[in-house]
């Protein structure tokens, strides 16, 4: 089946510094792909649709040069929080709709905290 | 504005018992409605999606349009049925099918002995 793969799972930086996550659909090629933040105990928040080849779409009041997406081929999107500050601690979760069943599939998620 | 609402942030029943995770949505055109379920320490998985109308681990799910509704339903409930459940409304995007999911609060399901 279609699976996911997000690296890293977990991550500690220092204030400042910028974090790369990497999202890739292993045995399928995904033209978009869907970056989500939880809080704890709390639902997933739409930040961004990753499209291949071209800019990232943007939810509302998501800062798009806080997180910047690249989606450079048909199976890796990256997102890079940079000059991540302690507010920007969260879980991070990307999918991407397709493989056999079309349906959307999850990476295992990020945990990023910043100290 | 488009809106998924699960009203029942904690749901608690015994082993046995029916079971029904209730989902209303409010979009504009006709969106594909998914169940995604977490258990405990695991990943997303997605549990059924409303055009294929299948039953997966003993759950269904019915649209009704007319009530915007698309809850979950199991008659016999599972120890091992524990888990957090979201609702998922897709924006079909122009007749793709790669619109933004977006999410329910979730429902916390605990099924005791």
């Amino acid at each position: 089946g279609a699976v996911v793969s997000q690296h890293p799972s977990w991550v500690i930086c220092k204030s400042g510094t910028s974090v790369k996550i990497e999202c890739r659909s292993l045995d399928f090629q995904a033209t978009t792909m869907f970056w989500y933040r939880q809080f704890p105990k709390q639902s997933l928040m739409l930040m961004a649709t990753s499209n291949e080849g071209s800019k990232a779409t943007y939810e509302q009041g998501v800062e798009k040069d806080k997180f910047l997406i690249n989606h450079a081929s048909l199976t890796l999107s990256t997102l890079t929080v940079t000059s991540a500050h302690p507010e920007d601690s969260s879980f991070y979760i990307c999918s991407a709709r397709g493989g056999q069943s079309d349906g959307y599939t999850f990476g295992s998620g990020t945990r990023l905290t910043v100290v | 504005a488009q809106r998924v609402t699960q009203p029942e942030k904690l749901l608690s029943v015994f082993k046995g018992a029916p079971v029904e995770l209730k989902c209303n949505y409010s979009y504009s055109g006709s969106p594909e409605l998914f169940w995604y379920v977490q258990y405990s320490r695991q990943r997303l998985q997605l549990l059924l999606r409303h055009i294929s109308r299948e039953s997966i681990k003993g759950f269904t799910a019915d649209l009704n349009k007319g009530e915007t509704s698309f809850h979950l339903k199991k008659p016999f409930a599972q120890e091992e049925d524990s888990a957090m459940y979201y609702c998922a409304p897709s924006a079909n995007a122009g007749g793709t099918s790669y619109g933004k999911l977006t999410f329910g609060q979730g429902t916390i399901l605990t099924v005791h002995p």
